[in-house]
């Protein structure tokens, strides 16, 4: 089975501070795939970013970084220098190798809101 | 050009009553999705259907059914609404099974 684990439900930051928004999974398969989604206000959801179980490297687009350890099964993500337009509900996502396991299993979801 | 669209956005409807969701995604891929997203915010998969396979959620009631008429469509079909059947519904479509899906704009189903 698996598992994706969101512990933080609500977020608060003041705009420009950094904040990182923390995911840990879950599962048996030794080739898998972790995502992160935003869900702004208007209700879509966005893709940010795959990673596959391999690449272990980190990954910075802009403003955003992806910390991956296979060590403590976890997928952070960290938000630099926070603006009012990243207030969303982020979600991390899996998503296994094989048979019914290679469909998106979602976290909770953490609720981001920046306040200006 | 919208990449997966779903039809209609609100839908508001009684108790007892079937109704239909509609999605289609022109990126060409070979799998396509239903989300259920609950008033908590939680999604979670109903369906995953490519032209091979249909793997159903063994949680979703079976008033629930997913029609795929050619790759590009996958639509929804909902039997005896129920009140906890009121949530948006997401479609979702992605190049194989296990890569990034890309989601409708969701539908929000109000039973009343």
């Amino acid at each position: 089975a698996q598992k994706v684990t969101q512990a933080q439900t609500e977020i608060s930051v003041v705009e420009k501070e950094d904040v990182t928004l923390d995911c840990v999974y879950e599962t048996r398969d030794t080739t898998y795939y972790l995502f992160w989604y935003k869900q702004p206000p208007s209700g879509e959801l966005v893709f940010l970013i795959r990673r596959n179980s391999f690449d272990e490297q980190n990954e910075i687009s802009g403003r955003y970084s992806w910390n991956f350890q296979k060590s403590t099964s976890s997928f952070n993500f960290t938000i630099t220098a926070s603006q009012v337009v990243d207030s969303a509900v982020y979600f991390c996502a899996l998503s296994g190798y094989s048979g019914s396991a290679r469909q998106l299993t979602f976290g909770s979801g953490t609720q981001l809101t920046v306040l200006p | 050009d919208t990449a997966v669209s779903q039809t209609p956005k609100y839908l508001v409807t009684q108790m007892g009553n079937d109704k239909s969701i509609k999605c289609e995604q022109n990126l060409g891929h070979d799998t396509m999705y239903w989300y259920k997203q609950d008033s908590k915010k939680f999604l979670k998969i109903m369906f995953s259907y490519n032209n091979k396979e249909l793997i159903i959620n063994e949680t979703v009631p079976n008033r629930f059914s997913p029609k795929s008429p050619d790759k590009a469509h996958l639509n929804l079909h909902i039997n005896s609404l129920e009140l906890g059947d009121s949530a948006v519904y997401f479609c979702a479509s992605s190049q194989v099974r296990g890569a990034e899906a890309f989601f409708g704009q969701g539908t929000r189903l109000t039973v009343v």
